[in-house]
């Protein structure tokens, strides 16, 4: 089962460019996580949302949560090469010992 | 600042090889977890312990693996005896309760 969606799969932008990814869970979420890995790498915390409405930023890569949506965006403001990579999200959905990952996005950021 | 390790970076192992995959969490981290990721796929969860004992597994963490913590730093997954599937990086994590905290992982190959 997908407790996490994750669009859109994966994602070819321009350098300077601004870019979405969204994360949606099928159930309520408790915390939602953004972390960020190069291929073959560890996963690097990016950001924790745990309120709705809330939203974060770290340095040009902002994330929102919509709790009545069960939806998480992260937002790149002019994408560099340095943001290429995968991004996931992922959430304590069911139980705080346990840990949901979307499937990731893969971002390429073309110089 | 301090940082989630694990060794080994690689580890190639014939089928039916018992394997001991170390982490050394975050020192005042308290909530320990293991993940895996097959390449090309999602990361999963397989299993969180706290208070020297498991608090959650998922249904890949079957009779053939275990977790322990054996002293005040080391914490390791084994795998009694390998099967090819399970030919994946492994990530251990650790947290004080919130944020999770990722190390390099340790990629496995069964041959």
């Amino acid at each position: 089962s997908q407790e996490l969606e994750q669009s859109p799969q994966s994602l070819i932008v321009q350098e300077g460019k601004n870019l979405t990814i969204n994360c949606t869970s099928s159930k309520t979420l408790y915390g939602l996580y953004w972390y960020k890995q190069k291929y073959g790498e560890g996963l690097i915390f990016l950001m924790m949302l745990q309120k709705g409405g809330e939203e974060k930023s770290h340095e040009k890569i902002t994330a929102k949560l919509d709790e009545k949506k069960q939806q998480s965006s992260l937002h790149i403001t002019a994408s560099q090469p340095s943001h290429a990579g995968i991004y996931l999200c992922g959430a304590d959905i069911n139980n705080f010992n346990k840990f949901y990952f979307g499937s990731g996005t893969k971002l390429n950021v073309k110089p | 600042e301090p940082e989630v390790t694990q060794t080994p970076s690689h580890q190639v192992t014939q089928m039916g090889q018992e394997v001991i995959l170390r982490c050394v969490p975050i020192s005042n981290h308290l909530y320990f977890y293991w993940y895996r990721q097959i390449l090309g796929q999602k990361v999963e969860f397989l299993v969180s312990f706290y208070n020297n004992e498991i608090s959650e597994k998922s249904e890949i963490f079957d009779d053939q693996f275990s977790v322990e913590r054996p002293d005040g730093s080391n914490f390791t997954l084994k795998i009694r005896s390998t099967k090819l599937e399970d030919s994946a990086m492994y990530f251990c994590a650790s947290s004080q309760g919130e944020t999770q905290y990722f190390g390099p992982g340790t990629r496995l190959l069964v041959l």
